[in-house]
């Protein structure tokens, strides 16, 4: 399957600190998401990056993409309590017959 | 403009019974996902509805079907649940011409 794969599985942090989360997926992908769950609510879209990019800068959001390896960073700079949350990767999928794939997710504990 | 919007939050069936779901888009968007979240097997995709029409759909069982109405809102329909339907269920509706899917808050089942 095309499904991306988060990494690490779960992440610890103080705030203050960055947080880096990455994501590998297995096919040529036309862009790739990534998104934010909060405490089993709905997922919230954080940022967007095509195939022909490299990196995105979002506020405190860093994203880059390497298609070269197959894989896509995450890098969220002073981290807040509030960033306590899963983050997703999504890769679009539509020649699997779906829109998108979503990796199992990495949670992200930043502590007081 | 308001959200998407999934009713109800919180459901409690029993094997066997079935459930309808439902989802009201985003003003303006016309296509609507529905994903499957569990703790084992994660965002898994259930199916895509684009004005009325179902253009993708994922690996589920028949007992998982679905529908968009002419004002884009959608149901999805479980028959014959099984404990193992307990899932958080998420739906999203995607702006023409763009990748970016805006989630609702979801809705919690759970089969006993």
């Amino acid at each position: 399957s095309q499904q991306g794969e988060e990494d690490p599985q779960a992440l610890s942090i103080q705030e203050g600190e960055n947080a880096t989360m990455n994501c590998s997926y297995k096919t040529s992908i036309n862009n790739l998401q990534w998104y934010r769950q909060n405490s089993g609510r709905g997922l919230v879209h954080l940022i967007l990056i095509r195939s022909n990019e490299r990196e995105k800068h979002s506020g405190r959001l860093r994203v880059t993409l390497d298609t070269s390896k197959k894989s896509s960073s995450l890098l969220i700079t002073a981290s807040r309590a509030a960033d306590t949350a899963s983050y997703f990767c999504a890769t679009d999928a539509y020649n699997y017959g779906q829109n998108f794939v979503f990796g199992p997710g990495t949670r992200l504990s930043v502590l007081p | 403009k308001a959200g998407v919007t999934q009713t109800p939050r919180y459901l409690i069936k029993t094997r066997g019974q079935q459930v309808t779901l439902s989802c009201s888009p985003i003003s303006g968007h016309r296509s609507v996902s529905w994903y499957q979240q569990t703790p084992g097997q994660g965002l898994q995709f259930l199916f895509e509805y684009f004005s009325e029409t179902q253009r993708n759909k994922g690996n589920f069982p028949g007992r998982f079907s679905g529908r968009q109405f002419s004002n884009s809102r959608s149901e999805m329909n479980v028959s014959t649940l099984e404990l193992g339907d307990s899932a958080l269920y998420l739906c999203a509706s995607i702006p023409e011409n763009t990748d970016t899917q805006y989630f609702g808050p979801g809705t919690r089942l759970t089969v006993l």
